[in-house]
């Protein structure tokens, strides 16, 4: 049982579209991240949220923790091909000091 | 403003041979940490130091691997007795003192065991 569920698994689009990920958990995080990571790369940090409804905007990404901090949302505006990657979201648990548990993740393609 | 590296990018080898990966962490970072990432799947925590001392390893670290951080600055992560499951992408981050969620990756090592 994955601890951090994201949804969907993978998405195709195309250019323009509007589209949110999402990741759940049972579990209270202390802190959550969302990262984007290309083929072959290690991933690069996007955001880190540590305060419940918390709501960060970097141009057209939004990123939500929710209320209880047991659950968070990426939502992207008018995406573009260069959005293509795999966005991970991963959070450090209360109980787990600093290490981070990630999801599976969520592939997302944005066709021209 | 240099950020984690790790060496070799990549390693193909020999299944029961040994392999040692290296990573350099952000400069002052005191916080670094190795995962691993099979296709797929997101990364696994493996262990992390604070300065050089390990302070947690993950139950996923057998006791084929060994990792250190003798001066509290650059790791070393090795595997000894390779298997065909130990191949996976290892990765290693860094965070600094004043947030230490926030972990900054490394371009990670490709591990291919055959």
């Amino acid at each position: 049982t994955q601890l951090l569920e994201q949804s969907p698994q993978f998405l195709s689009i195309q250019e323009g579209e509007n589209l949110t990920v999402y990741c759940n958990s049972s579990s209270v995080f202390s802190s959550l991240q969302w990262y984007r990571q290309e083929p072959g790369e290690g991933p690069v940090l996007l955001v880190t949220v540590v305060t419940g409804g918390e709501v960060k905007k970097l141009k057209r990404l939004t990123f939500q923790f929710g209320d209880a901090r047991k659950d968070s949302s990426l939502h992207i505006t008018a995406a573009q091909p260069g959005d293509t990657g795999l966005y991970l979201c991963a959070g450090a648990l209360e109980t787990s000091g600093s290490r981070l548990t990630f999801g599976e993740g969520t592939q997302l393609t944005v066709n021209p | 403003d240099t950020g984690v590296s790790q060496n070799p990018r990549h390693k193909i080898t020999k299944r029961g041979q040994n392999v040692t990966f290296r990573c350099d962490p952000i400069s002052e970072h005191n916080r670094l940490y190795w995962y691993r990432q099979t296709l797929g799947q997101g990364p696994e925590f493996l262990t992390y130091f604070q300065n050089e001392a390990q302070l947690e390893k993950s139950r996923l670290l057998s006791d084929r691997f060994s990792a250190e951080r003798p001066k509290g600055s650059f790791s070393t992560l090795e595997i000894q007795r390779t298997e065909q499951g130990d191949s996976a992408m290892y990765l290693c981050a860094s965070s600094p003192r004043s947030a230490t969620y926030e972990q900054y990756f490394g371009p990670g090592t490709r591990l291919t065991v055959t």
